[in-house]
C-alpha cells in the first residue's frame, strides 16, 4: 500500500463546475496535510494546508480532512481553464521524523 | 527576497559521471528535502534532513548522496550507481516542525547524454 494515494486522472470538468480531488493516506498518526498545484515543467506551489478535521476554505478552494477515514480532499469551485494542472497531495508523517510524502498527483483539465 | 535556489536549471550528464545539484535557502528553515519527479509521476523522496550534519534516506536513496554541512545548503550528488538518473529534481524546505508548509525551488532537469 502506498503511503499517499491519489487517482492520477485525468479529471475533466467544464468551466464553472466544481472539481473534487481526493487523497488517502496510510499513516494514521499523520499530522499535516497539504495540497500543491503544479503546472507542466514547473515546481509545485502550495494551495492549501489543513491540520485538523473539518473544512478549511480559501477563496474558491476548500480542503476537507477526515482523520478517522484517513482521507483529505480538495474542492475547487467555479473551475477555470487556468486551474488545469496537476494537483499533488502531501502528508507529513507521525513522530518527529519530518518525512513529507507526496501522492502521484491528479491531473485536472477544465474545459471552456 | 527569501527563497530556495536550485542550480543549474538544466544539467547534462555523461554516463558514468557523478554530478552535484545545488540547493540553497535563506528562509532559515531547519528541514530540507530532495525529490525526484519522472514524467507524469508524483514526487518521490530521495533524502531529507531535519538538522545540520544529519540526514535520512527517503524511498529511493540508492545511487544518490547528500550532505548538510550548513543550515542553508543541501546539495545532492547523483552518482554513477544511479542507472536511470534522467528526471526533474526538486528541492524543498520547511521549518521542520508539524504544521509547517514546505516551499520548493524551481527544479533542476537532469538529462543523461
Amino acid at each position: 500500500q502506498k503511503e499517499v494515494e491519489q487517482n492520477s486522472g485525468p479529471l475533466s470538468v467544464p468551466e464553472g463546475a466544481i472539481a473534487s480531488l481526493n487523497c488517502t493516506y496510510s499513516d494514521r498518526g499523520s499530522q499535516s496535510f497539504f495540497w500543491y498545484r503544479q503546472y507542466s515543467g514547473k515546481s509545485p506551489e502550495l494551495i492549501m494546508s489543513i491540520y485538523s478535521n473539518g473544512d478549511k476554505e480559501d477563496g474558491r478552494f476548500t480542503a476537507q480532512l477526515n482523520k478517522a477515514s484517513q482521507y483529505v480532499s480538495l474542492l475547487i469551485r467555479d473551475s477555470q481553464p487556468s486551474d488545469s494542472a496537476t494537483y499533488l497531495c502531501a502528508v507529513r508523517g507521525s513522530g518527529n521524523t519530518g518525512k513529507l510524502i507526496f501522492g502521484q498527483g491528479t491531473t485536472l483539465q477544465v474545459k471552456p | 527576497d527569501g527563497g530556495i535556489t536550485q542550480s543549474p536549471k538544466y544539467l547534462f550528464r555523461k554516463e558514468g559521471q557523478n554530478v552535484t545539484l545545488s540547493c540553497e535557502q535563506n528562509l532559515n528553515h531547519d528541514a530540507m528535502y530532495w525529490y525526484r519527479q519522472d514524467p507524469g509521476q508524483g514526487l518521490r523522496l530521495i533524502y531529507y534532513s531535519q538538522i545540520v550534519n544529519d540526514f535520512q534516506k527517503g524511498d529511493i536513496a540508492e545511487g544518490y548522496s547528500v550532505s548538510r554541512e550548513k543550515k542553508e545548503s543541501f546539495p545532492l550528488t547523483v552518482t554513477s550507481a544511479q542507472k536511470n538518473p534522467t528526471a526533474f529534481y526538486l528541492c524543498a524546505s520547511n521549518l521542520g516542525t508539524a504544521n509547517t508548509e514546505a516551499f520548493f525551488g524551481q527544479g533542476t532537469r537532469l538529462t543523461v547524454v
